[in-house]
């Protein structure tokens, strides 16, 4: 099973939106509605962020969304803040009954 | 509150074996599905494979199999997870992470095992 596609790196300015890629196939991404997003902090274990494509955990801030077209994740950062810097990875169910995330993206606020 | 609470540092030599934990609290052991995920210095994450908590079933990611076992004492809401045959390419933080089961995403983490394999 190969790495979910991402990004190396997306920078904005503050108050700004991004929208972070993830490309699979329709064994994985395109397959299942079951992709999710974590936000990792250097040194720190990874939080999730997005859940089944689009839905947000309580606590986690209005302004992260996801969507999905075909084989194609995608998570939206909009209102972009010092804190959004961090690593972003997806994470998709398989039909392997196994899950794979993607390579990562450093988003960076300037 | 969930808390998921994982083993020591370990550093082991080139083809040894490691046996790293997972201890769960704050939640019903058996309704969970515990992950473990790996990150190697400066790399992204990998999954490795997880395991029902409720009836010890499990799934690898096809590239550990035959090399890892995921194991469980339901009587102490614990996990394992055995890596063999280390390499220096299995130097690592291991993560475990919990999955309710049947949602297929993990919303609480461990802390992380730094797994180190040097001669």
């Amino acid at each position: 099973q190969s790495a979910l596609t991402q990004p190396a790196s997306v920078s904005e300015s503050p108050g700004q939106s991004i929208t972070i890629s993830c490309s699979g196939t329709s064994s994985d991404v395109g397959g299942y509605n079951h992709v999710s997003w974590y936000q990792q902090h250097p040194g720190k274990a990874p939080k999730l962020m997005i859940y089944d494509v689009n839905n947000r955990p309580s606590g986690v801030s209005y302004r992260f969304s996801g969507s999905k077209s075909g084989n194609t994740a995608s998570l939206t950062i909009s209102g972009l803040q010092d804190e959004d810097e961090a690593d972003y990875y997806c994470s998709s169910y398989t039909s392997s009954n196994t899950y794979v995330f993607g390579t990562g993206t450093k988003v960076a606020v300037l | 509150q969930v808390q998921l609470v994982q083993s020591g540092t370990e550093v082991k030599k080139p083809g040894a074996s490691v046996k790293a934990s997972c201890k769960v609290s704050g939640d019903t052991f058996s309704g969970n599905h515990i992950h473990w995920v790996r990150q190697a210095p400066g790399q992204g994450l990998e999954w490795m494979g997880l395991i029902n908590a409720a009836n010890g079933g499990t799934s690898y990611a096809q590239k550990f199999q035959g090399r890892v076992s995921m194991t469980k004492a339901t009587s102490t809401s614990t996990v394992y997870m055995e890596l063999t045959s280390l390499t220096s390419e299995d130097t690592a933080v291991y993560y475990c992470a919990r999955e309710p089961s049947g949602t297929y995403n993990c919303d609480k983490w461990g802390q992380g095992t730094l797994v180190t394999v040097s001669s």
